[in-house]
């Protein structure tokens, strides 16, 4: 079936340093990739939708200067929290989709920790 | 605009109970896809069934059981002699398909945490 993998799983960055996260969905092409964000005991929120050569479309209230995507290729996605702070610690997961109609496959998600 | 209703926030039940989890979703599209998703404390999000706005026919696959109306706008979930290891997060989830702002975009529910006691 379809897979995502998403590195890395966890990382602890100093507060004002960037963290890159990547989503490779490796036996299909994902013309679009969703990334989300997850705080502890709350719902997954979209926060930008990524398709393959073209600016990601942000959620309202989502900074895009601070969350930058991209999504370079079919296969790649990257996620750039950029200066980040604690208050961005939090768990990102990725999904991907193959087109119109299909199934989301998820990456396994990166637990952000600034400190 | 889309939304994805999981009315109980936290289920307690002992092991060989069986459970339902509540659903209820908004959209002005005919044309949708709902999910559900069990998230155990790993945090990685498992898939549990899809199905389109065209297929009201309930579904069974083992312990797991869905019930679709449209008329409610309800996707429930049962779980039927729940073990411990059904133990865990679990997400209802819409994408609209009709082509609109929202399209392909999939929104969550709020989650519903299931504790299965021994």
């Amino acid at each position: 079936g379809a897979v995502v993998s998403q590195h890395p799983s966890r990382v602890i960055c100093k507060s004002g340093t960037s963290v890159k996260i990547e989503c490779r969905s490796l036996d299909f092409q994902a013309t679009t990739m969703f990334w989300y964000r997850q705080f502890p005991k709350q719902s997954l929120m979209l926060m930008a939708t990524s398709n393959e050569g073209s600016k990601a479309t942000y959620e309202q209230g989502v900074e895009k200067d601070k969350f930058l995507i991209n999504h370079a290729s079919l296969t790649l996605s990257t996620l750039t929290v950029t200066s980040a702070h604690p208050e961005d610690s939090s768990f990102y997961i990725c999904s991907a989709r193959e087109g119109q109609g299909a199934g989301y496959t998820f990456g396994s998600g990166t637990r952000l920790t600034v400190v | 605009a889309q939304k994805v209703t999981q009315a109980q926030t936290e289920i307690s039940v002992v092991e060989k109970e069986d459970v339902t989890l509540d659903c209820v979703y908004e959209t002005r599209d005919t044309t949708y896809y709902l999910f559900w998703y069990k998230q155990p404390p790993s945090g990685e999000l498992v898939f549990l069934i899809r199905r389109n706005s065209f297929d009201e026919q309930n579904e069974i696959s083992g312990r797991y059981s869905w019930n679709f109306q449209k008329s409610t706008s309800s996707f429930n979930f049962t779980i039927t002699a729940s073990q411990v290891v059904d133990s865990a997060v679990y997400f209802c989830a819409l994408s609209e398909e009709g082509g609109g702002t929202s399209y392909g975009k999939l929104t969550f529910g709020q989650g519903t945490i299931l504790t299965v006691h021994p």
